[in-house]
């Protein structure tokens, strides 16, 4: 049982909008940022998203994330066959002192 | 850039201890500002952080595994370590290391992960 609640899985067909939840309580995502990990299939997860919306250098715009309160978001737009991927979210902890993961969507485009 | 690097054992078997290696490159551990970490990936699983120490030589670990880790470092090799003691069939992952900015939890870079199956 994860900490971070997130979606098992999410879709969309190539060019539309999807998005991926990530709920949490005051004590990770209330508290502190949000980040995205993309990971592929046999490889090493990839930070997406840091600080709840900052895409590091080479992630596409079309990636974007939120927060509000508790919860946070990943959008990905203009959806592309190569995004098909695992997504993560993850927040440091207080009350566990250490970092705090999602269980994990993942995303299929149809 | 900075780059990990996991090393150890594939098979361990049950009730014995787990030995893994990360060697860091392009960077050094002694800097401050960042945790080097240890996360693990229970086949078909999500991401299970195990701990990280810092290079002041503090460690801090998730209180699910306290009991059997620890973990320390070798500046003059540029390599931590994570040591997993009374391993069983559960212990059965991928291991990761990686780097973690204090204070943020911006994992990154991560090392390409070494799968380490409990089996007799």
């Amino acid at each position: 049982q994860s900490v971070l609640t997130q979606p098992p899985s999410a879709s969309g067909t190539p060019g539309q909008r999807v998005s991926i939840s990530c709920s949490g309580s005051s004590s990770n995502i209330g508290s502190h940022t949000v980040n995205w990990y993309q990971q592929f299939p046999g490889t090493a997860p990839k930070l997406l998203i840091y600080s709840n919306n900052q895409r590091p250098s080479g992630v596409p715009d079309r990636f974007s994330g939120s927060k509000s309160g508790t919860s946070a978001s990943l959008a990905i737009s203009g959806l592309q066959s190569e995004d098909e991927a695992d997504y993560y979210c993850a927040a440091w902890d207080g009350s566990l002192n250490g970092v705090v993961f999602g269980g994990g969507t993942k995303l299929t485009v149809l | 850039q900075v780059q990990l690097q996991e090393s150890g054992p594939g098979l361990v078997k049950p009730s014995q201890t787990l030995y893994l290696t990360c060697t860091v490159s392009g960077g050094s551990i002694s800097s401050g500002g960042y945790y080097w970490s240890w996360i693990r990936q229970h086949p078909g699983k999500g991401l299970e952080w195990i701990g990280y120490i810092y290079s002041s030589g503090s460690a801090h670990y998730n209180p699910s595994l306290s009991s059997r880790v620890t973990m320390s470092f070798d500046t003059a090799k540029s390599q931590f370590y994570l040591i997993l003691r009374s391993v069983t069939a559960a212990d059965t992952a991928v291991y990761f290391c990686a780097r973690d900015v204090v204070g943020y939890s911006w994992i990154d870079p991560w090392g390409q992960g070494i799968l380490v199956t409990v089996s007799s």
